[in-house]
């Protein structure tokens, strides 16, 4: 069974610029959710998607949003990028309940400058 | 509120030494509690998991990890390290309400010593 996969892996961008990343879960994992890793703040929950439908929301703000399409693959875009925004972004998916592990896929690096 | 605390940001250990580290969590219901490891420039892969049943799990490459609900505790131990070990490892719980979320702790990295 393929893995998390994430696309770009890599991507440098300019302060105001916008920036969307993908990711596509494992086949029959109806939810994706997007981590921000900084080495300062950790691993930060950004938001989870389940059957196109955002369930839960971390304390970011309205720039970091997401969608989920009906054959579960995700994006999550950042608008008007800042320096700070600079972090490895993890998607993970799984099947849905709490309990259940999470797939992490490779990660975007995304460098601001 | 949910929460976790890893104590000790950087362990180092000698190579065939005891590896323990320490997670302690905060959860006003039963808690999803989890052990992640980090390779560099990789994704998370899971450990172990902890989800109601057995209090002592057993999870990949030689780890397992006790639930210590009187502890609040849920610490990472392997019996001997090996140079492969050398990772960052977050322990992580799985919060209730709509959705599915997990907390993160922040980290802790290991050294294994030749």
């Amino acid at each position: 069974k393929a893995g998390v996969t994430q696309t770009p892996r890599y991507l440098i961008k300019t302060r105001g610029q916008q920036v969307t990343l993908s990711c596509s879960p494992i086949s029959g994992h109806r939810s994706v959710s997007w981590y921000q890793q900084t080495p300062g703040q950790g691993l930060q929950f950004l938001f989870e998607y389940f059957s196109e439908t955002q369930r839960n929301k971390g304390n970011f703000p309205g720039r970091f949003s997401g969608r989920q399409f009906s054959n579960s693959r995700s994006e999550m875009n950042v608008s008007t990028l800042e320096l700070g925004d600079s972090a490895l972004y993890l998607c993970a998916s799984s099947a849905g309940s709490r309990k259940e592990t999470q797939y992490f896929g490779p990660g975007t690096r995304l460098l601001v400058l | 509120a949910q929460s976790v605390t890893q104590l000790g940001s950087h362990v180092s250990v000698s190579e065939g030494a005891l590896v323990l580290l320490r997670c302690n969590y905060s959860s006003s219901v039963p808690p999803y509690l989890f052990w992640y490891v980090q390779y560099p420039n990789q994704g998370l892969q899971l450990l172990l998991k902890y989800t109601s049943a057995a209090t002592l799990v057993k999870g990949i490459n030689g780890f397992e990890a006790e639930f210590k609900k009187s502890e609040t505790s849920f610490h990472l131990t392997k019996p001997s390290a090996h140079m492969s070990d050398a990772a960052e490892y977050f322990c992580a719980v799985s919060v209730e309400g709509g959705g599915f979320k997990t907390i993160f702790g922040a980290g802790t990295r290991l050294f294994v010593k030749a």
